[in-house]
């Protein structure tokens, strides 16, 4: 069964760290790209970091760019982020999602789609 | 940086069709996908590549993707297709999801 599982969420105060962890199975991992979405208290989705299969590219939002880094273990089949000087504006719900295509460049204008939802860990920062 | 913009809610009765819209500056020129998000469940994908649908996604949901608009349809909506609709597109390595839509079938 092809399978996400996010860990490493919690409680934190403003100013502070977290690192989230994904464990992948079920796939072939370092074929693919990973990202990370996350979901506020009744709000949106919002698009907060990805990686390529290789770790060749990596991308940010606006938001958390300079302060959050994504990272991978294909040995490990996991994803990572580091979240440092947390705001109350990043509580929220965190997804690792899987890219549909296989080792896809992100060169022009690219098909990126995310098939495979983990069930999420819960952020929440506050003093 | 790149805006998707997409109805707060749509109503459709049962048996009739659901039209979501998502639009975005020259979104045809990229490629649109959409999730259907129950409450309390993880985000799951019902259109990529404008129009492809993965396996296990119902026929009637399809998809189109033109100009500065992408719409998703459902056909024939029923009653566990209510929930919340994301589109999203990709553009220059940020991924983006449009505000959500609504959709109530009564």
């Amino acid at each position: 069964e092809v399978q996400l599982v996010e860990s490493g969420g919690g409680l934190e105060q403003p100013g502070r760290s977290l690192r989230l962890s994904c464990a992948a199975s079920g796939f072939t991992f370092d074929d693919y790209a990973i990202h990370w979405v996350r979901q506020g208290p009744g709000k949106g989705l919002e698009w907060v970091s990805g990686i390529q299969w290789n770790s060749g590219d990596v991308g940010y939002a606006g938001s958390v760019k300079g302060r959050f880094t994504i990272s991978r273990d294909n040995a490990k089949n996991t994803l990572y982020l580091q979240m440092n000087s947390l705001r109350a504006e990043d509580t929220a719900m965190y997804y690792c999602t899987k890219d549909i295509n296989p080792q896809l460049l992100w060169i022009g204008e690219v098909p990126v789609a995310f098939d495979i939802w983990g069930q999420g860990t819960m952020v929440t920062v506050s003093s | 940086s790149y805006e998707l913009t997409q109805p707060p809610s749509v109503s459709v009765s049962p048996g009739q069709t659901a039209s979501i819209t998502c639009s975005g500056d020259k979104l045809g020129d990229k490629y649109a996908s959409w999730y259907q998000q129950r409450p309390g469940q993880s985000p799951v994908l019902v259109i990529y590549k404008d129009n492809k649908r993965p396996s296990g996604i119902p026929e009637r949901f399809s998809g189109s993707n033109s100009g500065n608009t992408a719409t998703l349809t459902i056909s024939g909506t029923q009653a566990m297709d209510a929930a919340d609709y994301f589109c999203q597109a990709w553009d220059i390595n940020t991924g983006v999801f449009g505000g959500g839509t609504k959709l109530t079938v009564l």
